[in-house]
C-alpha cells in the first residue's frame, strides 16, 4: 500500500526558532516529492523535489529529497507567527499521475 | 476572481439527503479532482478527471459520484449523505504536463447530521 508519513504531526515552537519537518514514502512509481502549505483554508504549493540531493530554497524555507533513503526535511529558519500552518508532503505517482498525500505537520509559531 | 471557486462553501444537511458539491475553474486546466480532508488524515482523493471523458476512482469513491459537465466544472455528489462524511472537501486542477502543481479551490465545509 502506498504511503507517506509526516513527523511530528504537530510541533510549536517560538518565534525565531528554526524547525525541521520530516516526510518519508513507500510510493510506487515515484516521480516527485511536493510540499504544500495550508493556511486558513486551501493548500499552496512550495516545492517540489525530483532529485536527490538538491535544496530548493525559497527565502526562509528550504528542502531537500533522499530518494535512496526515501525521505524529505523541511527546513525554517528564524520562524515566524506567520508561518502557523499544517504542512503537507506529497507524492506524485507515476502512471497514475496522482498524488499520495501525508496526514500534515501542523506547526504553530509563539510570538 | 478567483481561479478555481467552489459552491457552496458551507452547507449543513441531514442523513439520507442528496447533495451536490460543485467546482468551476478559469485556469483552463484539463485535469480536475475531488478531495476531502478530516482532521488528521490528510487529503484523501475520491475521483478525479483528465478531461471531461475521462473520469477515475480515487482512493475513497464509495458513497459518492460525479459529473464532468465541462471543462471547467466539475461537480461531486452525496446520493444519499451519512454523517462520515462530515469533512472539509477540496476541488483542485492541474495541467496535464505539470500534474503535480495543483491548484486548489476555497473548500467546502459539509456537516451530514
Amino acid at each position: 500500500e502506498d504511503k507517506v508519513v509526516q513527523s511530528p504531526l504537530s510541533l510549536v515552537v517560538h518565534e525565531g526558532d528554526t524547525v525541521t519537518l520530516n516526510c518519508s514514502y513507500e510510493v510506487t512509481n515515484f516521480r516527485s516529492l511536493l510540499w504544500y502549505k495550508q493556511e486558513k483554508k486551501a493548500p499552496t504549493f512550495l516545492f517540489m523535489l525530483t532529485s536527490s540531493g538538491i535544496e530548493k530554497k525559497s527565502g526562509r524555507l528550504s528542502s531537500i529529497l533522499d530518494k535512496k533513503e526515501l525521505f524529505s526535511i523541511l527546513n525554517i529558519t528564524a520562524t515566524q507567527t506567520g508561518d502557523s500552518a499544517v504542512y503537507l508532503c506529497a507524492v506524485f505517482q507515476g502512471g497514475s499521475e496522482k498524488l499520495v498525500f501525508g496526514k500534515g505537520t501542523k506547526l504553530t509559531v509563539n510570538p | 476572481d478567483a481561479d478555481v471557486t467552489q459552491t457552496p462553501r458551507n452547507r449543513i444537511t441531514k442523513t439520507g439527503k442528496r447533495i451536490m458539491l460543485e467546482c468551476s475553474q478559469t485556469k483552463g486546466h484539463d485535469r480536475m479532482y475531488w478531495y476531502r480532508q478530516d482532521p488528521g488524515l490528510g487529503l484523501r482523493l475520491i475521483y478525479y478527471s483528465f478531461d471531461v471523458k475521462d473520469i477515475n476512482k480515487g482512493e475513497i469513491s464509495d458513497g459518492y459520484s460525479v459529473s464532468r459537465q465541462a471543462q471547467a466544472k466539475f461537480s461531486l455528489s452525496l446520493e444519499s449523505a451519512i454523517p462520515n462524511q462530515t469533512a472539509l472537501y477540496f476541488c483542485a486542477t492541474s495541467e496535464p504536463d505539470r500534474a503535480h502543481e495543483q491548484f486548489f479551490g476555497p473548500g467546502t465545509r459539509l456537516t451530514v447530521l
